[in-house]
């Protein structure tokens, strides 16, 4: 079992849509959570980044952290089509944001 | 997040022969900087901890003697993939973290094609 599974997709969604992507994860010492964007052959752009549990927003993407139930998600909000790209999962336990364990990445598709 | 760069984007070299890569912090001190190296439809792997001033920390699996990274400067950090082969062919990918904490910032990449 991997530390960290995600969706891969792809998934297909038309503009203006909400956008709900998860994670779970299996480790309970993972405290710090992140939600990265990468479009294609680019680097990972950072987009949210949580500590612990709660809800965290910024514009039109929402994060959300439910440690009890080792879940996390990303919501987006009035989805454009410059959104479509992979967008990654992230998390860290206690020592901060030393050692990241990434999710295989969610691939994402708006539609005009 | 971090800005990072790197250089180059996009190399080609031929099998046997050795490609470095650089990784800048660009507004801040970074005491320590990750590569990472990514195959096509996959995730990031870690493949090693560079720290400015001391020896790099590798991930389990990964050949110290072949991924040579040196962190010289607080702003500088390179990897440098020695008698290259088609199987190193990737996508690498640096990040960093100023200096205080938080999240870490990534560079846009680079491409290593081995032919």
């Amino acid at each position: 079992q991997k530390e960290v599974e995600q969706d891969p997709g792809p998934l297909s969604v038309p503009e203006g849509a909400i956008v709900s992507l998860n994670c779970t994860y299996s480790n309970s010492a993972f405290q710090y959570f992140m939600w990265y964007r990468q479009y294609s052959r680019k680097g990972p752009e950072l987009l949210m980044y949580t500590y612990s549990s709660g809800n965290k927003e910024d514009g039109r993407f929402t994060a959300q952290v439910d440690k009890s139930s080792k879940y996390i998600s990303l919501f987006i909000r009035d989805s454009q089509p410059s959104d479509s790209a992979t967008y990654l999962c992230a998390m860290s336990d206690s020592g901060g944001y030393q050692k990241v364990t990434f999710g295989t990445g969610t691939k994402l598709q708006v539609i005009p | 997040g971090a800005v990072v760069s790197q250089h180059p984007s996009w190399v080609i070299c031929k099998s046997g022969t050795s490609v470095k890569i650089e990784c800048r912090s660009l507004d801040f001190q970074a005491t320590t900087m990750f590569w990472y190296r990514q195959f096509p439809k996959q995730s990031l792997m870690l493949m090693a901890t560079s720290n400015e001033g001391s020896k790099a920390t590798y991930e389990q699996g990964v050949e110290k003697d072949k991924f040579l990274i040196n962190h010289a400067s607080l702003t500088l950090s390179t990897l440098t993939v020695t008698s290259a082969h088609p199987e190193d062919s990737s996508f690498y990918i640096c990040s960093a973290r100023f200096a205080s904490g938080g999240p870490q910032g990534f560079g846009p990449g680079t491409r290593l094609t081995v032919t």
